[in-house]
């Protein structure tokens, strides 16, 4: 039981450029979130997805996509990265939206040049 | 004004003091509080979950709930140094089923 796996570990990339970050969780849970965290200011979610086929942004969703590729996969999209997109990425995921226990992933750290 | 707030800190104690971390929250109508800890360089896990008014004990760990006053806190009793760590406060926002953190406390406990 992995639990959150996320891929890459790190990246580094240069402006224009684009990448997918994946996330995958064996835990059969129904939702799942991309996070973002800077210095100082903590945790900010950009996209969520409450089940199955649904997505919705959350505070920061401008330059980023996602995909929720099935239950158990939920990707994010940089298509064209900048510079203030550097940033440590956490994929999570719960049982239901909201009010339940949010299980993270081991973060992804990126940095664009 | 952050919808929920916490004191960045350091906050230092010495080993086997109790710690207090605070956070504020601005949204009435939350019903949901988490805590969770962020070891240096890992990804945040959940130390408690507390949804009404009181304390809730978990071993070493007691959070406590005021909605009136739209503050919850976390105490831990015993500290140690393995206890080091940044301590992030989330807040269920009810109209949106999203969870808000706020920016984390960094705790030191010296031996």
């Amino acid at each position: 039981n992995a639990g959150v796996t996320q891929t890459p570990k790190f990246q580094v990339l240069k402006t224009g450029q684009s990448m997918t970050l994946q996330c995958a969780q064996d835990m059969n849970h129904n939702s799942m979130y991309w996070y973002r965290q800077d210095p100082g200011m903590g945790l900010r979610l950009i996209y969520y997805s409450a089940s199955e086929g649904t997505t919705d942004k959350g505070e920061v969703p401008n330059g980023y996509n996602v995909s929720r590729l099935n239950k158990r996969e939920f990707s994010l999209r940089l298509e064209s990265a900048a510079p203030s997109q550097t940033s440590v990425y956490f994929c999570a995921s719960s049982e239901v939206i909201g009010t339940d226990t949010q299980y993270f992933g081991p973060g992804t750290r990126l940095t664009v040049l | 004004q952050k919808e929920v707030e916490q004191n960045s800190g350091p906050l230092s104690v010495p080993e086997g003091a109790i710690a207090s971390l605070n956070c504020t929250y601005s949204d009435r109508v939350s019903q949901s509080f988490f805590w969770y800890r962020q070891y240096s360089g890992k990804s945040p896990e959940l130390i408690m979950s507390i949804y009404s008014n009181g304390d809730k004990e978990d071993g070493r760990f007691t959070a406590q709930l005021n909605k009136a006053s739209q503050y919850v806190s976390l105490l831990i009793r015993d500290s140690q140094p393995s206890d080091s760590a940044t301590y992030l406060c989330a807040v269920c926002i009810d109209n949106t089923d999203k969870l808000i953190f706020g920016t984390g406390t960094r705790l030191q406990v010296f031996p």
